[in-house]
């Protein structure tokens, strides 16, 4: 079964508004989580280390200020995209290091964000 | 920095015939090699990994081999079934994964019955 999970799965929203997905770890903790974007016929490019307990850590070239990351206790980890626009729709996808295989990744299922 | 790349798919066989899908990498130290698959409506699994030169790494009858001489992670599986139709994705990770992965743009598979 899957042992990280995301919500919500696909969301709608218009351009201007704030969206957050949640990203979490089941049945075990994840002091770090990853998040990714995905785009079409593209790889996923690594936007963000997402620290429990202190701030995130964004790759070059992403917006920490329209990309806001919370990780708010050892299961869960928020990504809000602030003020959004047509160009930020994507799949976005989380994922958390597996417990005693650090350079192993648990993955999200993705959220499928569309901006009107 | 480091870059992971793929073919590029859709890569469509027949039923039973033989797969090979090329990875080759960049890396500015000694990574850990992965290939993570993703079926139809569900987030990437891991399928093997390979942590260092000349490892074979398996699972569900796919193999791939750490070249390091030629910074090569080919995915191979000697008969595919249509089970295997699924988007492939290599993936290299350093820093004991502390700091995320690199992956390939990924591959498409369709296995045609």
């Amino acid at each position: 079964g899957a042992v990280v999970s995301q919500h919500p799965s696909r969301v709608i929203c218009k351009s201007g508004t704030s969206v957050k997905i949640e990203c979490r770890s089941l049945d075990f903790q994840a002091t770090t989580m990853f998040w990714y974007r995905q785009f079409p016929k593209k790889s996923l490019m690594l936007m963000a280390t997402s620290n429990e307990g202190s701030k995130a850590t964004y790759e070059q070239g992403v917006e920490k200020d329209k990309f806001l990351i919370n990780h708010a206790s050892l299961t869960l980890s928020t990504l809000t995209v602030t003020s959004a626009h047509p160009e930020d729709s994507s799949f976005y996808i989380c994922s958390a290091p597996r417990p005693g295989l650090s350079d192993e990744q648990y993955f999200g299922p993705g959220t499928r964000l569309t901006v009107t | 920095g480091n870059s992971v790349t793929q073919m590029e798919g859709p890569v469509t066989l027949s039923e039973e015939a033989f797969l090979t899908i090329n990875c080759t990498y960049t890396a500015t130290g000694y990574p850990s090699l992965f290939w993570y698959v993703q079926y139809p409506g569900e987030g990437l699994q891991l399928l093997l990994k390979a942590t260092k030169a000349d490892d074979k790494g398996s699972n569900k009858g796919f193999e791939a081999t750490y070249r390091k001489e030629t910074t090569s992670f080919h995915l191979e599986k000697g008969s595919v079934q249509v089970s295997d139709s699924a988007v492939y994705f290599c993936a290299l990770s350093e820093s004991g994964g502390a700091d995320g992965l690199t992956f390939g743009k990924g591959t498409h598979l369709i296995i045609q019955p």
